[in-house]
């Protein structure tokens, strides 16, 4: 079954204690990204990336870090948490069509950081 | 830069009624593509309809339907004789027209379809 998986689903963790959230997609999707979704806010997006090491920017970055060493895994970092991270995480994916394609979303990680 | 508005941030309507939920983009690009994706309680993200901005026919799939006005900038979904299922978030989301593009969303609009 095509699916993006992302892990863990739900996480409490307390502030400066580094995580990390694995998202990984078995459709040999070339582009990968992260998204937040806070209320009022929608979703918005944190980082992507197009290609095996190649990685960038989206508009909320702050406090985050990814990498993209193998093409079916884009993990999350949060190097220190802090409670004005806790959101609902969506990593998604997406084949690199002639014009944008749908993306496909995981089923998105809750973190709480007390 | 890119941007969507969905004005309406939460709609309360009776099972069977009609309801219209607005989007409205701005782009600077000529080609684009927009999207609506479904949030159910939940909490996925379902891809509902995915469209060119070369092609302005309206789309009708099942009780949904697309009125896509290039004129006003607007991508509406309709959803005829509404369901309690249909209870969601709606998010419209606008890409440019490149594989690389990345999807600027709606801040979202929820659907509270009571029986």
């Amino acid at each position: 079954e095509a699916q993006v998986t992302q892990n863990p689903r739900y996480l409490i963790t307390v502030t400066g204690k580094k995580l990390t959230v694995t998202c990984s997609q078995n459709m040999n999707h070339e582009y990968m990204s992260w998204y937040r979704q806070d209320p009022g806010l929608g979703l918005r997006q944190i980082y992507y990336s197009m290609n095996v090491e190649v990685t960038d920017k989206g508009d909320v970055p702050e406090g985050y870090k990814v990498s993209r060493k193998e093409k079916r895994n884009f993990p999350l970092i949060l190097e220190s948490p802090s409670p004005n991270q806790t959101s609902l995480y969506f990593c998604a994916s997406r084949p690199m069509l002639v014009g944008a394609g749908e993306l496909f979303f995981g089923e998105g990680s809750r973190l709480t950081v007390l | 830069a890119q941007k969507v508005t969905q004005a309406q941030t939460e709609i309360s309507v009776v099972e069977k009624e009609d309801v219209t939920l607005d989007c409205v983009y701005e782009t600077r690009d000529t080609t684009y593509y927009l999207f609506w994706y479904k949030q159910p309680p939940s909490g996925e993200l379902v891809f509902l309809i995915r469209r060119n901005s070369f092609d302005e026919q309206n789309e009708i799939s099942g009780r949904y339907s697309w009125n896509f006005q290039k004129s006003t900038s607007s991508f509406n979904f309709t959803i005829t004789a509404s369901q309690v299922v249909d209870s969601a978030v709606y998010f419209c989301a606008l890409s440019r027209d490149s594989g690389y593009s990345t999807l600027t969303f709606g801040k979202g609009t929820m659907l509270l379809v009571s029986p």
